[in-house]
């Protein structure tokens, strides 16, 4: 079965650092590229950041530009977004997302076929 | 940024009506566009890519249609189940971007 399964969510303080993973089982993650979205509480979906196959091409959001870094690791079929200078408004459910096409066999962009369950994190003091 | 606009924001309907949501992209994706439903306290769950093509598993009651820069969302004959948000995406203009939502709640 194809599943990702995120981890690392929790509460931190304003300034403070986490970092997620997202477990993919049931694919080849390196075939992929793969995007964090969050969800506010009560809110839609924003996209975060993706990254490429290659784990060298990174996209942001301009909201947690030069704060956040996403990256992966294929031979471990994980997924990673390290996230600093947190402020109250990344308050958030953060999902791991899989692009539906094998990268290259699409569009540049993609629909998101597989979600994870999401984690929440928290920034208050 | 391509500004995804849906509407309605809530629809309140019964079972077995036929409901259509509307999402309108502020310029051009062509067929890019992805229909995600999501329950309380779930992920989404993606019901549509390219605009109109139904994924693997996903009742037939449901369907997707383009004109230009507007995009539908149909299900033909609500059941219990179908209450909850969608969301459409865009993903023919880098970044992606959702609509904010249409919430479908039972009359």
């Amino acid at each position: 079965e194809v599943q990702l399964l995120e981890s690392g969510g929790g509460l931190v303080q304003p300034g403070g650092s986490l970092r997620l993973s997202c477990a993919a089982s049931g694919f080849s993650l390196g075939d992929y590229s793969m995007t964090w979205v969050r969800q506010a509480p009560g809110k839609g979906l924003e996209w975060v950041s993706t990254i490429l196959p290659n784990a060298v091409t990174t996209h942001y959001g301009d909201s947690v530009k030069g704060r956040f870094t996403i990256s992966r690791d294929n031979s471990k079929n994980t997924l990673y977004l390290e996230m600093n200078s947190l402020r109250a408004d990344d308050t958030a459910v953060y999902y791991c997302a899989k692009s539906l096409r094998r990268y290259g066999s699409g569009p540049h962009d993609d629909a998101f076929d597989i979600w994870g369950q999401g984690t929440m994190v928290t920034v208050s003091s | 940024d391509v500004q995804m606009t849906q509407s309605p924001s809530t629809l309140s309907a019964s079972v077995g009506d036929r409901v259509t949501i509307s999402c309108r992209a502020s310029q051009n994706v062509w067929s890019s566009l992805a229909w995600h439903q999501q329950k309380p306290q779930k992920a989404p769950k993606l019901l549509i890519s390219d605009a109109s093509n139904l994924e693997s598993g996903v009742p037939s009651r449901f369907s997707g249609s383009a004109s230009g820069t507007e995009f539908t969302l149909t299900i033909s004959s609500l059941q219990p189940e179908d209450f909850a948000t969608y969301y459409c995406q865009q993903y023919g203009t880098f970044p992606v971007t959702f609509g904010q939502g249409t919430k479908l709640e039972i009359k």
